[in-house]
């Protein structure tokens, strides 16, 4: 039971450069999320999917695209990278949208930097 | 909408030494509130959660939080911390309305020194 995983881990790119970031969890979660995270300013919602061939936009959408592949998995799609996308990038579960009673669970996070 | 602050964003501390973080939210409606640890480099852990009943909740590693409902604070606190409690920790608060998001606070650094 891997919980939630994420690939790659670390990642460098050029400025206009795309790349996906892969999610994928094995809890049998309805719901996931993508987060970055910044110093100083927590972690801010980029998309969700509530469930299975669902997906919306949260706080910080601008510049990304998502996919939610199947139940298990959920990916992340920068396609012009920029400067301003340099972050630490995370995905998340949870048995329900939002946390219900249970929260959410994190996977290890993928270290961007966008030169 | 709910919105979440957390007043230090930096707490340094001596080993064994007693640590207060402090956390505030604001909602219009009931809320499930929660603290996550995150360790250098790796990803957000569950710490503890409040959901409904008693005020005083525990969690692991020695970690429990008060939930003040005329306060709106949930603050975590540890009555002796270790060198391994170094991290940062994050409050979130979820609306307990069917569908909300979880929305984070901007972080506390705990720096537990020898």
């Amino acid at each position: 039971n891997a919980g939630v995983t994420q690939t790659p881990k670390f990642q460098v790119l050029k400025t206009g450069q795309s790349m996906t970031l892969q999610c994928a969890q094995d809890m049998n979660h309805n719901s996931m999320y993508w987060y970055r995270q910044d110093p100083g300013m927590g972690l801010r919602l980029i998309y969700y999917s509530a469930s299975e061939g669902t997906t919306d936009k949260g706080e910080v959408p601008n510049g990304y695209n998502v996919s939610r592949l199947n139940k298990r998995e959920f990916s992340l799609r920068l396609e012009s990278a920029a400067p301003s996308q340099t972050s630490v990038y995370f995905c998340a579960s949870s048995e329900i949208l939002g946390t219900g009673m249970f929260g959410q669970y994190f996977g290890p996070g993928t270290r961007l930097t966008v030169t | 909408a709910q919105s979440v602050t957390q007043l230090d964003s930096q707490v340094p501390v001596f080993e064994e030494a007693p640590v207060e973080l402090r956390c505030n939210y604001s909602s219009s409606v009931s809320v499930y509130l929660f603290w996550y640890v995150q360790y250098p480099n790796q990803g957000l852990q569950l710490l503890l959660k409040y959901l409904s009943g008693s005020t005083l909740v525990k969690g692991i590693n020695g970690f429990e939080a008060e939930f003040n409902k005329s306060q709106t604070s949930f603050h975590l606190r540890k009555p002796s911390v270790h060198i391994s409690d170094t991290a940062e920790y994050f409050c979130a608060v979820s609306e307990e309305t069917s569908g909300s998001r979880l929305t984070f606070g901007e972080g506390t650094q705990l720096t537990v020194n020898p």
